[in-house]
C-alpha cells in the first residue's frame, strides 16, 4: 500500500534555480493538496486541486505553481528559490472535502 | 479569521496513563474536524475525523470530542504507551478547502 509518494525526499538548491516536486497517489482520490511545515507557523496550505485539470490558490500560493495534469498525480513548481522557501514540504490527497487526508512523507527542501 | 489553539504544547506522562489533549478554534462554522500525529522526520497520520455533526469519534484506545458551539475538541489516550509518544496536532476545516492546523501538543510517554 504505497498511499501518497512524494519525490525527491531531500533538496538542496541555491538561490534562484527551479525545481518540481512530485506527489503521486494511488487511492484514486480527487482532492489532492500541498502544504508547507515550518518551526513555529505549522501547516500551512498553498495549493490544492479538486480533480484531474483544476488547481486553485491556498494560504500561501506565492513563489509556487502547480499542475494536475493527472489524477493521480500533483506537482509543486518552484521557479525561482527563495531562502525563505527552505521548508519541509508535504503533499495530501483525499477522496472528496468531508473524508480524511492521506499525507506524504515529506520534502525537506534547503535553499541556500 | 480560523486560529487553532492547542494547549499544552508539550506533556510528558507515565506509562498506563489515561490523558487528554485540547484543540480550541475561534470560528465555529467548520465542517469538520481531524486529529493527527507526526512521528519525528515522518508525515501526518490520520487519526480521527469528526464531522460537525457529530460529537465524538472512537477508534481503540482513542476518543475524539467536539463542541462546536464552544469551539473545543478534545483528543482522550487510554493507557497510554511507550508508541504513542509523537506530536498530535488539530486541524479544522470551514468552507474554503483550507485546513487550519494548530501548532501541535508534543506528548512523551515514559515507560
Amino acid at each position: 500500500n504505497a498511499g501518497v509518494t512524494q519525490t525527491p525526499k531531500f533538496r538542496v538548491l541555491k538561490t534562484g534555480q527551479s525545481m518540481t516536486l512530485l506527489c503521486a497517489q494511488d487511492m484514486n482520490h480527487e482532492y489532492m493538496y500541498w502544504y508547507r511545515q515550518d518551526p513555529g507557523m505549522g501547516l500551512r496550505l498553498i495549493h490544492y486541486s479538486v480533480g484531474e485539470g483544476t488547481t486553485a490558490k491556498g494560504e500561501v500560493p506565492d513563489g509556487y505553481n502547480v499542475s494536475r495534469l493527472k489524477k493521480q498525480n500533483f506537482l509543486l513548481g518552484l521557479e525561482s528559490a527563495a531562502p525563505s522557501q527552505t521548508s519541509v514540504y508535504f503533499c495530501a490527497s483525499s477522496s472528496n472535502r468531508n473524508q480524511p487526508q492521506h499525507f506524504g512523507d515529506g520534502t525537506r527542501l534547503s535553499i541556500l | 479569521k480560523q486560529e487553532v489553539t492547542q494547549i499544552p504544547a508539550a506533556l510528558s506522562v507515565p506509562e498506563g496513563e489515561n490523558l487528554v489533549l485540547n484543540c480550541s478554534f475561534t470560528d465555529s462554522a467548520i465542517y469538520n474536524l481531524q486529529w493527527f500525529r507526526q512521528d519525528p522526520g515522518k508525515g501526518l497520520t490520520s487519526l480521527l475525523l469528526i464531522q460537525s455533526s457529530q460529537r465524538e469519534q472512537t477508534s481503540g484506545r482513542l476518543n475524539a470530542s467536539l463542541d462546536k458551539s464552544s469551539g473545543r475538541s478534545t483528543l482522550y489516550i487510554a493507557a497510554s504507551q511507550p508508541g504513542d509518544s509523537a506530536t498530535y496536532l488539530c486541524a479544522v476545516k470551514g468552507k474554503s478547502e483550507k485546513l487550519v492546523f494548530g501548532k501541535g501538543t508534543k506528548l512523551t510517554v515514559n515507560p
